[in-house]
């Protein structure tokens, strides 16, 4: 079946504009979470969602930066008034649910450019 | 927050020969998961191997291979007969029981030398 898929591939934004980063998470996976890779760097936690609870946004580095996830298949991650600090891949994964040794299964990533 | 600490930003192996890579981990708990994802230049994450805490046995999958040391909190990798298709960032990372998001170390360049 398909893997988790994310777009867009690329993505270069001027400071200060806002930008929408998506993840189609694996059919059936009820948890889903995004992670921050800056370069040179690990990755960096940033919101985890699980079915219908309220997310985990504890990772979430400023107010500029929020997520949803829709009908708990699609999740966006929006990031308003983008710094050049902000430049990264954006990684996203999903797994059967967010428990013990499950696999997360990433998708390619964004890479974000903020000129 | 767990610190997940890798050293040797870079190494390199000649093929079919064997390279070690190092991961120590900083934590209090007694129940947790560990893993070695590899990311190639395509930048898609792909699990080699995970280790539950509680297994005392060291996880084998196929050329790829752990020593897990839990009282030292050390979690090398060890990979085998190493193929052009290893060249790879390889990250460390682990996972407490009862949470959900993966704490990663900066990663090590595995270079492989035809």
């Amino acid at each position: 079946g398909a893997g988790v898929s994310q777009s867009p591939s690329n993505k270069v934004t001027e400071k200060g504009k806002d930008v929408e980063l998506r993840c189609d998470p694996i059919s059936g996976h009820t948890a889903l979470y995004w992670y921050r890779q800056s370069l040179g760097q690990g990755l960096e936690f940033l919101i985890y969602f699980q079915g219908n609870s309220a997310p985990d946004k504890s990772g979430l580095p400023s107010d500029r930066f929020s997520a949803e996830r829709t009908g708990g298949s699609v999740s966006t991650l929006t990031i308003q008034r983008t710094q050049q600090e902000d430049s990264a891949v954006y990684l996203c994964a999903s797994s059967l649910d967010g428990q013990g040794a499950l696999e997360q299964y990433f998708g390619p990533g964004t890479r974000l450019t903020v000129t | 927050a767990q610190t997940v600490t890798q050293s040797q930003p870079e190494m390199s192996v000649q093929e079919a020969e064997t390279v070690t890579l190092s991961c120590t981990y900083d934590t209090s708990e007694s129940d947790y998961y560990l893993f070695w994802y590899k990311q190639p230049p395509s930048r898609q994450m792909i699990l080699v191997i995970r280790q539950e805490a509680y297994k005392q046995q060291n996880a084998t999958e196929n050329r790829f291979s752990v020593n897990f040391q839990k009282a030292a909190k050390s979690f090398s990798l060890k990979i085998s007969d190493s193929q052009l298709g290893d060249a790879a960032m390889y990250f460390c990372a682990y996972r407490s029981e009862g949470n959900n998001r993966l704490a990663f170390g900066k990663g090590n360049q595995v270079v492989v030398i035809p």
